[in-house]
């Protein structure tokens, strides 16, 4: 069965405190790993896709890495506006069908 | 461009009762699909569809209803509406290549009392 755990569930940092969020996932045929933030009360935006081990992608201070077993959202020097919570998902082969995971809860503060 | 709509934002229903939740995008995605949000359980499909007149299950289609009448639109239907629907439910499109971007709609919070 497919499977997307991230971890932390929870997680608070001082403004400018870098960090990362992972994302594991076991799935047979990996097409793409997605990664959303999403803000109170709104729907999930988009952040990055990446569709093999090895690649990386950046915006602003975020950068999303990729593995055979996991992905890394990095958070460098992060501001009070970072504060939301980070989806993960992931496609496999046959679909457009996505698997979520539960979410990392990221508060930042001043 | 609007992107993906949803309507109505927020809606209280009694056991029992029927509804539709509205969804609507103006980007021509072939695929769109239905997804809830549980606290703890991450954002789960309901239903989906690769265009119209095409709709399939997802993980957890019990109690809801889709049709896919036009490329637009993809309303989901609760038919008989029970506590267990309380959720927060998101619509989503994209183009049917796979590996595409699903952009999402605001959300409708539905409350089954």
């Amino acid at each position: 069965e497919d499977q997307v755990t991230q971890s932390p569930e929870a997680l608070r940092l001082q403004e400018g405190e870098s960090s990362s969020l992972n994302c594991s996932y076991t799935v047979s045929g990996l097409r793409g790993l997605f990664w959303y933030r999403q803000d109170p009360g709104k729907g999930p935006e988009f952040l990055f896709t990446l569709y093999s081990a090895g690649e990386e992608k950046e915006k602003e201070r975020l950068k999303a890495t990729l593995t055979k077993k996991e992905s890394f959202l990095h958070i460098t020097a992060p501001k009070p506006e970072d504060s939301a919570t980070y989806l993960c998902a992931v496609e496999k082969g046959g679909g457009n069908k996505l698997t979520f995971g539960t979410g990392t809860q990221l508060k930042v503060e001043l | 461009n609007a992107g993906v709509t949803q309507t109505p934002k927020f809606q209280v229903l009694k056991t029992g009762q029927s509804m539709t939740l509205q969804c609507a995008q103006d980007m021509n995605h072939e695929y769109m699909s239905w997804y809830r949000q549980d606290p703890g359980m991450g954002l789960r499909l309901i239903h989906y569809s690769v265009g119209a007149g095409i709709t399939d299950q997802g993980e957890v289609p019990n109690g809801y209803n889709v049709s896919r009448s036009t490329t637009e639109d993809f309303p989901l239907r609760l038919l008989s509406a029970a506590p267990s629907q309380t959720s927060v439910y998101f619509c989503a499109s994209s183009y049917n290549r796979g590996r595409e971007t699903q952009y999402f709609g605001p959300g409708t919070r539905l409350l089954v009392l």
